[in-house]
């Protein structure tokens, strides 16, 4: 079955612990991204890679870091959590950006920084 | 600073009613999704459009480039449909960064 697995589904951590969101896809995609949804603010783009070793900064980067060591994964890294990182996250992936391409999303991780 | 509009915010529908959700943009794009967020949060696309108009099942989607204008249309709505629909864009001038409007919350009613 086709699909972007994030892990964790729901954390709870505290300010300054390091923690890290997991993605894949099992679907040879070579676009993926990291998006966060805060009431009243909707989606927005955090990072995004076209391909292994291509990342590029979305919207709103600040206190994230990504990588993309092998195409199937892109994992998200909180170095020093904030509380203003509380959010809903997603992990998505495309076969690429261009017409025709249907964005796949993760079921979501949900994020609490106390 | 808002790249994508959305409208209305909210709207209530009795079952069977056409519904229509607006999108607008202000700049040039290079494509348009359509997604749809159930309560619980996962979220699945319905469309990709880059010019005219694409349908599936009851849902239609269209794209005026000129006019920088989407619809969502929903004919024979059902409460099964009662979701958040959410508007993405990709603008020609920012390379493969995506934004998105706040989303339209619909309820339609037995």
């Amino acid at each position: 079955e086709a699909q972007v697995t994030q892990n964790p589904r729901y954390l709870i951590t505290v300010t300054g612990k390091k923690l890290t969101v997991t993605c894949s896809q099992n679907m040879n995609h070579e676009y993926m991204s990291w998006y966060r949804q805060d009431p009243g603010l909707g989606l927005r783009q955090i990072y995004y890679s076209m391909n292994v070793e291509v990342t590029d900064k979305g919207d709103v980067p600040e206190g994230y870091k990504v990588s993309r060591k092998e195409k199937r994964n892109f994992p998200l890294i909180l170095e020093s959590p904030s509380p203003n990182q509380t959010s809903l996250y997603f992990c998505a992936s495309s076969p690429g950006v261009g017409s025709g391409n249907t964005i796949y999303f993760g079921e979501g991780s949900w994020l609490t920084v106390v | 600073k808002n790249e994508v509009e959305q409208s209305p915010q909210n709207l209530t529908a009795q079952e069977g009613e056409f519904i229509t959700i607006n999108c607008s943009y202000s700049v040039g794009i290079s494509a348009l999704h359509w997604l749809q967020q159930h309560p619980g949060g996962g979220i699945v696309s319905l469309f990709m459009l880059s010019s005219g108009k694409k349908k599936h099942g009851r849902l239609i989607a269209t794209i005026n480039i000129q006019e920088k204008h989407s619809s969502l249309h929903i004919t024979a709505s059902h409460p099964r449909d009662s979701a958040v629909y959410i508007c993405a864009v990709r603008l020609w001038d920012t390379g493969n960064q995506f934004y998105f409007g706040t989303g339209t919350s619909l309820t339609v009613i037995p």
